[in-house]
């Protein structure tokens, strides 16, 4: 158990539909970061966040957002759907930003787009 | 992209020692080499990072070349509990605008036979 919790675990909705995927990270870690992984594109990093402000982004579609909250949980929201969104989605924390720290993986929500 | 190339798949005998390779011939001073795992139907889990020196853990060793172009991850007896795709990522504040953060390859799928 990493410490990281993610729900839901799994998500089935429809086309064109919008989302919320919740991720509240190890006590204690003040960054965030959201990966998605699909059969053909592997693991990809997303976007992360540091207390609560963005500090790098990857490969996210205008249509995904995300926030990092006061308290330091996290949400990812993905709007307008579509069948190719369906991937697991991964956060992790980390204590700070530096480049030795460990990230630490939730299990994942698991998206199916109807 | 990944800057690191590894092979697509391995096997191991159970009890046996395990050598994982990873060349990184681009690799710049201030890269770090980390090393992540992650077994079926779950999520990355950190193994091991280095810099210059090799490093050993309860999980795994890692000896990193003194050229630094290339870094084996060595597990010392597998066990079943060690298939998994092991992904080996280079970390560096600058690389592709993604601040230090996890760039996942393809990653080197480890079967272990008993």
């Amino acid at each position: 158990d990493s410490g990281v919790t993610q729900t839901p675990k799994h998500l089935i909705t429809a086309t064109g539909q919008r989302v919320t995927l919740r991720c509240s990270p190890r006590s204690g870690d003040l960054s965030v970061y959201w990966y998605q992984q699909s059969l053909d594109q592997g693991l990809q990093f997303l976007i992360q966040y540091y207390n609560g402000e963005e500090r790098a982004k990857g490969n996210i579609l205008e249509r995904f957002s995300a926030q990092q909250f006061p308290d330091l949980h996290s949400e990812l929201n993905l709007s307008s759907l579509e069948l190719g969104d369906s991937a697991l989605y991964f956060c992790a924390s980390s204590p700070g930003l530096g480049l030795q720290e460990t990230q630490y993986f939730g299990p994942g929500t698991r998206l199916l787009v109807l | 992209d990944a800057k690191t190339t590894q092979p697509n798949s391995m096997e191991s005998n159970e009890e046996e020692p395990v050598h994982l390779p990873c060349n990184h011939s681009t690799i710049s001073g201030t890269d770090y080499i980390h090393w992540y795992r992650q077994l079926p139907s779950q999520g990355p889990e950190y193994v091991i990072h280095g810099l210059t020196s090799n490093v050993n853990n309860r999980m795994a060793s890692l000896a990193i070349a003194e050229d630094r172009k290339s870094s084996t991850l060595i597990l010392h007896r597998a066990t079943l509990r060690d298939a998994a795709v092991y992904y080996c990522i280079l970390r560096d504040e600058g690389y592709g605008g993604s601040q230090g953060n996890l760039i996942f390859g393809k990653g080197t799928k480890l079967s272990v036979k008993p």
